[in-house]
Parts: C-alpha cells; sequence; structure tokens
C-alpha cells in the first residue's frame, strides 16, 4: 500500500529557514507533491518531484530522493502569510495510479 | 483562482435530510476528485471519475454517491445525513499530462445541524 509521514507540527520565525521533511512508502511511484493549505481553504499547489534532486521556485524548493522515500519542502524568508499547513503528496501504483495525500504538516510563523 | 469551481460555498441542513454539492473542471481536464476534510483533520479522498467513468473508490460512505456528466460536471450526493457529516468537501481537477496534478475548487462547507 502506500504510506506517508510528515511532522504534525513545527514553528519557525519570520525570516528564518525551515525544512518540513516527509518519508513515504510507496509501489510504483510517479511523483510527489507539496500543496499549502491556509486554515479553511483549498489546498494549492506548490510543487513537483518526479525525478531526484532539487527544484526551487522563489522563496520555496523541494527536494526528492526516490531511493530514500524522502522529499522536503524548504522555506525560505519565512513571512507570517506562511502560516498554514503543507501536505506532502505522492502518485504510486496500487491497482491504477492514485494520489494519496498525508495528513499535513501545520506550520506557524512567529514574530 | 484554480479554475475549478463548487456550488454551494455554504450549506446547512438538517440531521437526515439529503444534499448535492456541484463541481466543474477545469477546462480541458477530465478527472474529477472528491474529499472531505473535517475539523483539523486530513483530507479523505472519497471518489474519483475519470470523463464520465468512477476510476478509484477511497473512503466513501454508501449513504453518499457521485457522478460525472457527459459536459465533465460533477455533482456529490449526500444522503441520510448525520452530524459527523459536517466538514468541508472538495472538488479536484487533475492535468492531462504525465504529471496528474490536482488543483482544488475553493470548496463546500456543509453543516449539519
Amino acid at each position: 500500500g502506500q504510506n506517508i509521514d510528515q511532522p504534525t507540527e513545527m514553528t519557525a520565525t519570520e525570516g528564518a529557514i525551515v525544512q518540513i521533511n516527509c518519508t513515504y512508502q510507496t509501489s510504483g511511484f510517479n511523483g510527489l507533491f507539496w500543496y499549502q493549505q491556509h486554515a479553511g481553504e483549498a489546498p494549492t499547489f506548490l510543487s513537483y518531484n518526479v525525478l531526484d534532486g532539487l527544484e526551487e521556485k522563489g522563496r520555496f524548493s523541494s527536494f526528492l530522493s526516490r531511493s530514500k522515500g524522502y522529499s522536503y519542502l524548504l522555506l525560505k524568508e519565512l513571512q507570517m502569510k506562511d502560516s498554514a499547513s503543507y501536505l506532502c503528496a505522492v502518485r504510486g501504483r496500487t491497482g491504477g495510479f492514485k494520489t494519496i495525500f498525508g495528513a499535513g504538516t501545520r506550520l506557524f510563523v512567529k514574530a | 483562482d484554480s479554475g475549478v469551481t463548487q456550488t454551494p460555498k455554504h450549506l446547512i441542513t438538517a440531521t437526515g435530510q439529503r444534499v448535492t454539492l456541484r463541481c466543474s473542471p477545469r477546462s480541458g481536464d477530465l478527472s474529477v476528485y472528491w474529499y472531505q476534510q473535517s475539523l483539523d483533520q486530513g483530507l479523505q479522498f472519497l471518489i474519483q471519475y475519470y470523463n464520465g467513468e468512477e476510476r478509484a473508490k477511497g473512503n466513501i460512505l454508501e449513504r453518499f454517491s457521485a457522478q460525472q456528466f457527459p459536459d465533465l460536471h460533477s455533482e456529490l450526493n449526500l444522503s441520510s445525513l448525520e452530524l459527523g457529516d459536517s466538514a468541508l468537501y472538495f472538488c479536484a481537477s487533475s492535468t492531462r499530462d504525465s504529471t496528474d496534478t490536482q488543483y482544488f475548487g475553493p470548496g463546500t462547507r456543509l453543516t449539519v445541524l
């Protein structure tokens, strides 16, 4: 089956850098996604990794190691508006292709 | 704005009632997914449709059903509602490229009193 683990909560300071880790188990790995979700709002797509390495997009970067079943989302120059949940999602093959979402990491950014 | 639309935004109803939630996918997307998110909980996958056909089923209760119409919009029907069905219901549609990235609608907040 598929399984995703990420920390429940993290706290960081405005202006700092934070790394949110995600470990996963899946068969037929076919991509990893990161989403941001503010409370009461829809998840919004941040990044997609299918090959090993780092993808950078402005203040956000996402890293993938397929051999380790590991990814992280790096947020730089933290702003108060980055306080949100960050969802790791993995697309794998169980029967057909399926994307499953982790429970999310709630990030609190303090002044 | 993801391009996925959902109506209504809010719905308040009583236990035992039936409601229908509606979703229109992004232009060109063939897949529609439905998720339930209770307060402070993760996304629970309910069901997926692809071009009118059911593609995958998650933890969807028998009281819930869905369909996707020829114009690709989808409806989620919830019947015999219980207090525990109060939640945010999200619809997502996914791209036709190999990434299959899901884009989410704004959600329908259902309150069952």
